[in-house]
């Protein structure tokens, strides 16, 4: 079955410390791939996202992601988490023909 | 910047009320979406329309229906509200070019079902 997969429900880091969040789909072509944070309370903001070339992405606030079509995986990263960093985050594929899916989210947080 | 409002953050109604959910964007955005969120679900599609008038179900349409008459807003009604609707909604939209380009979402709406 198709689907977006982000492994861990739950992430706890200290304040400095590095951060990756995990996400695997599984379509068939590559598909557009997304990442978003939502803030307690509040809707869904772009992080960043990826259509093609450099599968290197970088986005707002610090974020990176990097695409590996090998391992169908869209891995989120910050060098240094801050913080406000502390949020849900949210992978998403979308398809052609306006089809968007979203992983079912990954807590963040983070500890002084 | 594209903003998408949502007419209520913070929504109680009864059992058997009709409630409607209003969204607003204002980027001349051609698609739009009613989504439910509820803790280990995710998000899930309610309902998108892609132009006026036109609509199609989403994964969990039941229980809800839909309206765009105007190409900026979107509603969201639930003909008769009950407990296991109580949910977070969120409303988003994007263009719509035959590729599929990121969403852009409201702040929600918490609406509580007694």
């Amino acid at each position: 079955a198709q689907s977006v997969t982000q492994p861990d429900i739950h992430i706890t880091v200290s304040e400095g410390a590095s951060l990756e969040l995990r996400c695997n789909y599984s379509y068939g072509a590559t598909p557009y791939l997304f990442w978003y944070v939502q803030s307690p309370g509040q809707g869904l903001q772009l992080l960043l996202k990826y259509f093609s070339g450099d599968t290197l992405v970088q986005g707002i606030k610090g974020f990176e992601a990097e695409f590996k079509r090998s391992q169908s995986s869209f891995n989120l990263r910050k060098p240094s988490v801050h913080w406000s960093d502390a949020a849900e985050y949210f992978c998403a594929v979308g398809l052609t023909g306006n089809q968007f899916y979203f992983g079912t989210g990954t807590s963040l947080t983070v500890i002084p | 910047d594209v903003k998408v409002t949502q007419s209520s953050r913070y929504l109680v109604k009864r059992t058997g009320e009709k409630v409607f959910l209003e969204c607003v964007q204002d980027m001349d955005h051609e698609n739009m979406f009613w989504y439910r969120q509820d803790p280990g679900l995710g998000l899930r599609l309610i309902y998108f329309s892609y132009d006026v008038k036109m609509k199609e179900k989403g994964d969990i349409p039941e229980g809800y229906s839909v309206s765009r008459e105007k190409k900026e807003r979107f509603s969201l009604i639930l003909e008769s509200a009950s407990t296991n609707q109580t949910s977070m909604y969120l409303c988003a939209s994007s263009l719509n070019s035959g590729f599929t380009y990121e969403q852009y979402f409201g702040p929600g709406t918490r609406l509580t079902v007694t």
